[in-house]
């Protein structure tokens, strides 16, 4: 069973442009969210979608937006980049009920400068 | 004060020697994550547990649910157990639930 894809790998911007990346899941998973680590903060929630839906929204501005497709895959999109904004962006895709395992892609590095 | 406290956060051994992270949580939980992270990113589950005891190979994982507490637990340490470790627990929200991180514990193993 193929594992959780992201895409693209790594990732070079500059301030003030727009970003989406890409989160294929696990085949049957429906429940996609994704999370972002930074040497300073650590790995935090950032969303998760099931069934298209966002369920869940952390604390995060309005600039990091998300969706999901019909077949599972999430996007996550950020506007107008800040240097802050540089991280390893992770999503992990499950079955949609609680105490479930979490499978981890190997995350999308974006530097931003 | 942070929900998820781990401890250490960097821990160097020799090769051989028994290792053990901690973890301590100050909400309600249903279970508890034990995640590993390798440089270049990519992170492996490695327990979901909700009680007791779990053992994958030379790796053991404890939980204390009433003193909200869980361990983990290397035996025989090796350098390609060289990596980040990190706790995270379930946390309902707004219907669904999110993890909620530690900041990690970093194992450096010496041959």
């Amino acid at each position: 069973k193929a594992g959780v894809t992201q895409t693209p790998r790594y990732l070079i911007k500059t301030r003030g442009q727009q970003v989406t990346l890409s989160c294929s899941p696990i085949s049957g998973h429906r429940s996609v969210s994704w999370y972002q680590q930074t040497p300073g903060q650590g790995l935090q929630f950032l969303f998760e979608y099931f069934s298209e839906t966002q369920r869940n929204k952390g604390n995060f501005p309005g600039r990091f937006s998300g969706r999901q497709f019909s077949n599972s895959r999430s996007e996550m999109n950020v506007s107008t980049l800040e240097l802050g904004d540089s991280a390893l962006y992770l999503c992990a895709s499950s079955l949609p009920r609680a105490n479930t395992e979490a499978f981890f892609g190997q995350g999308t590095r974006l530097t931003v400068v | 004060k942070n929900e998820v406290e781990q401890s250490p956060q960097n821990l160097t051994a020799q090769e051989g020697e028994f290792i053990t992270i901690n973890c301590s949580y100050s909400v309600g939980i249903s279970a508890l994550h034990w995640l590993q992270q390798h440089p270049g990113g990519g992170i492996v589950s490695l327990f979901m547990l909700s009680s007791g005891k779990k053992k994958h190979g030379r790796l053991i994982a404890t939980i204390n649910i009433q003193e909200k507490h869980s361990s983990l637990h290397i035996t025989a340490s090796h350098p390609r157990d060289s990596a980040v470790y990190i706790c995270a627990v379930p946390i309902t929200q707004g219907g669904s639930e999110k993890l909620v991180f530690g900041k990690g514990t970093k194992l450096t193993v010496n041959p």
